[in-house]
């Protein structure tokens, strides 16, 4: 049962467009995260929060954005899409309450820019 | 920096055969170790865990033991069902001083047949 949730699921536009992916968790935690996921699988760590007002960048550089002015929700938005943004991108929480506390993942949106 | 290597994949296996994925990992401190499992189409869900050396996570069958000497943590499980099929990641955490994100391997995709 899923408590983090993404929308959409799949997603294919036009290089330029401006998108946002929706993220939203219903458990109350304070820290999110954005994963991008490659077609090789790896993932890599491009946005953070651990709170409301809170973003920071994540270790691989990206084009996107992120907002975090709700505690449940955690967009990231892309301005200009390119072929290169094409990817799985895969949300995730975790109560900074905790130590060592998982990271509950969404089903992930997939992108694909043409 | 934090890093997990995992044994390359993919592993392709027989129902009821046993099942080793070797994860290895170089960190400083006293980090925690998880496996999550991916399945086809969804997000990452976590598998087990140990927080610290010689912990045993276990879960669904499957085990895995935080060996400090040998920086390893590996994941193995006596007897494998289709329904295992999956993208297997191996991933550390340093806990609270990094805000709970995690580093993850390059992931094992594991196929059981029939």
């Amino acid at each position: 049962e899923a408590d983090i949730y993404q929308t959409p699921r799949y997603l294919v536009i036009g290089t330029g467009k401006k998108i946002t992916l929706e993220c939203s968790q219903t458990m109350g935690h304070d820290k999110m995260y954005w994963y991008q996921q490659d077609p090789g699988m790896e993932l890599h760590l491009i946005h953070y929060s651990y709170g409301v007002n809170s973003t920071e960048k994540g270790d691989l550089s990206s084009e996107s954005t992120v907002s975090r002015i709700r505690t449940e929700h955690f967009p990231l938005t892309l301005e200009s899409a390119r072929p290169s943004h094409t990817s799985q991108y895969l949300c995730a929480s975790s109560d900074l309450g905790r130590y060592n506390s998982p990271l509950h993942f969404g089903n992930g949106t997939r992108l694909t820019v043409t | 920096g934090d890093s997990v290597t995992q044994m390359e994949g993919p592993v392709t296996l027989s129902e009821e055969a046993f099942l080793t994925i070797n994860c290895t990992y170089t960190a400083t401190g006293y980090p925690s170790l998880f496996w999550y499992v991916q399945y086809p189409g969804e997000g990452l869900q976590l598998l087990l865990k140990a927080t610290k050396a010689d912990d045993k996570g276990s879960n669904k069958g499957f085990e895995a033991t935080y060996r400090k000497e040998t920086t390893s943590f590996h994941l193995e499980k006596g007897s494998v069902q289709v329904s295992d099929s999956a993208v297997y990641f191996c991933a550390l955490t340093q806990g609270v001083t990094s805000y709970g994100k995690l580093t993850f391997g390059q992931g094992t995709i594991l196929t059981v047949h029939p």
